[in-house]
């Protein structure tokens, strides 16, 4: 069965450096995802991605983040410059694109960012 | 802003009965609604979804009820087994758009 694959697993960072955290979404799918879950809290939407340019993004989604689709496969997440509270699990998602409101979303296992 | 709220961070269930699952949210323009199981160390993966134009959702021993006078969705897992322990969350997404807005999740225990 197809799924989304994310690398690394766990990224450990110096407060300050840039980071890019890769995904791989299912290979027919349209749209691409990315959300985060701080340690104890919920998963929080940050930014989706269609037809190579950024459909909806969260306040969270500054203007130290940015995601780009450098081919036809992977699916990337940059910080620029990361702070401790951007400490959390990231998780990619894509979905098929049959609809914008009932596509389902299929996330990845998620790579493990921690800002020291 | 906790627009889709788990009100239970914990459930435990003996093997064999009823789990049930309860979510609140509070923006009515939602009308896509959908429940994640997540193991630690892995994504959240998909179980069941239902959209605002139903109430009633089965797929093998999952059942999602959706009571959008309430503005709850409730998830029945019948029989529970031991695998199915894991954290849960339920998820909204507006008719507008794709961002899912997820609960807090509850950690579901079967008990052997």
């Amino acid at each position: 069965e197809p799924e989304v694959t994310q690398t690394p697993s766990h990224q450990v960072t110096q407060m300050g450096q840039e980071v890019i955290l890769r995904c791989v979404p299912i290979s027919n799918h349209l749209y691409f995802y990315w959300y985060r879950q701080i340690l104890g809290q919920k998963v929080e939407f940050l930014v989706s991605f269609y037809n190579n340019e950024i459909s909806e993004k969260s306040e969270i989604f500054d203007d130290q983040f940015s995601v780009e689709r450098p081919d036809g496969s992977n699916f990337t997440l940059k910080i620029r410059s990361t702070k401790l509270e951007d400490s959390a699990m990231y998780f990619c998602a894509s979905s098929p694109g049959e609809g914008a409101s009932t596509d389902t979303q299929y996330f990845g296992p998620g790579t493990r960012l921690t800002v020291l | 802003d906790q627009q889709v709220k788990q009100n239970s961070p914990s459930l435990s269930v003996q093997e064999g009965r009823i789990s049930i699952l309860n979510c609140d949210y509070t923006n009515s323009m939602f009308d896509y609604f959908l429940w994640y199981k997540k193991y630690p160390a892995e994504g959240p993966t998909f179980l069941i979804s239902i959209s605002s134009i139903k109430d009633k959702n089965e797929d093998g021993r999952f059942t999602v009820f959706l009571n959008k006078s309430a503005k709850h969705l409730s998830l029945h897992i019948v029989p529970s087994q031991p695998g199915d322990s894991a954290v849960y969350f339920c998820a909204a997404s507006l008719y507008t758009g794709n961002q899912f807005y997820f609960g807090t999740g509850t950690s579901l225990t079967v008990i052997p």
